[in-house]
């Protein structure tokens, strides 16, 4: 079934520890996110990425860091996991022609 | 900075009425908007999207855009429990580089 895939759907971290949330579509769609999302604070963007081999800071960049090697893939990773990490972490994609985004079904992260 | 303003609700509905969903963005260069259902524990879902002033129909539900006042809304007829979720309002300004923008969503209740 196309579209996209998150990895872990929940995780437990020990604050200190180093974290990748993985992301994987199959719709070569160019443009992919990550957002966290809070309750009280909405969706926010993290980092994106308009195409393999680049990457831009969104929103909230601190403390974590990406990668786009090819087109369907997007790793999200926490250096050093803080319990303000904690949250539930949405990755997107967007075909280049289209402005609509599709998500991925999403990874609870908490960071103890 | 660009921002999306919904109000967080709850907005209760009876069964069977219409549901009116309200937005309001500040980038005068959003080109383009979208609304997203998502229940709670799972990853939003486009069910609208628009592009030009006025009405754009689809089904239960009416997406309504006046570039002029900066505002978006949302009809939903014939209201059905199933309709109870969060809905998340966000705009797109073009260029790809900073993703869309969302509100932090108008939770809908629906009461049978």
């Amino acid at each position: 079934i196309a579209g996209i895939t998150q990895a872990p759907t929940s995780q437990i971290l020990a604050a200190g520890r180093r974290m990748t949330l993985r992301c994987t579509q199959d719709m070569r769609h160019n443009a992919m996110y990550w957002y966290r999302q809070d309750l009280g604070l909405g969706l926010r963007l993290i980092h994106y990425s308009n195409t393999a081999g680049t990457t831009g800071k969104g929103e909230v960049p601190d403390g974590y860091s990406v990668s786009r090697a090819n087109t369907d893939d997007f790793p999200l990773t926490l250096a050093s996991a803080v319990p303000s990490q904690t949250s539930v972490y949405f990755c997107a994609s967007r075909p280049g022609t289209s402005s609509q985004a599709f998500f991925g079904q999403g990874t609870r992260l908490t960071v103890v | 900075q660009k921002e999306v303003e919904q109000n967080s609700g709850p907005l209760s509905v009876p069964e069977g009425a219409i549901a009116s969903l309200n937005c309001t963005y500040s980038d005068r260069g959003s080109q383009s908007f979208f609304w997203y259902r998502q229940y709670s524990g799972k990853s939003p879902e486009l069910i609208m999207f628009i592009y030009s002033n006025g009405d754009k129909e689809d089904g239960r539900f009416t997406a309504q855009l006046n570039k002029a006042s900066q505002y978006v809304s949302l009809l939903i007829r014939d209201s059905q429990p199933s309709d109870s979720a969060t809905y998340l309002c966000a705009g797109y300004s073009g260029g790809g580089a900073d993703g869309l923008t969302f509100g932090k969503g108008t939770h809908l209740i629906i009461q049978p």
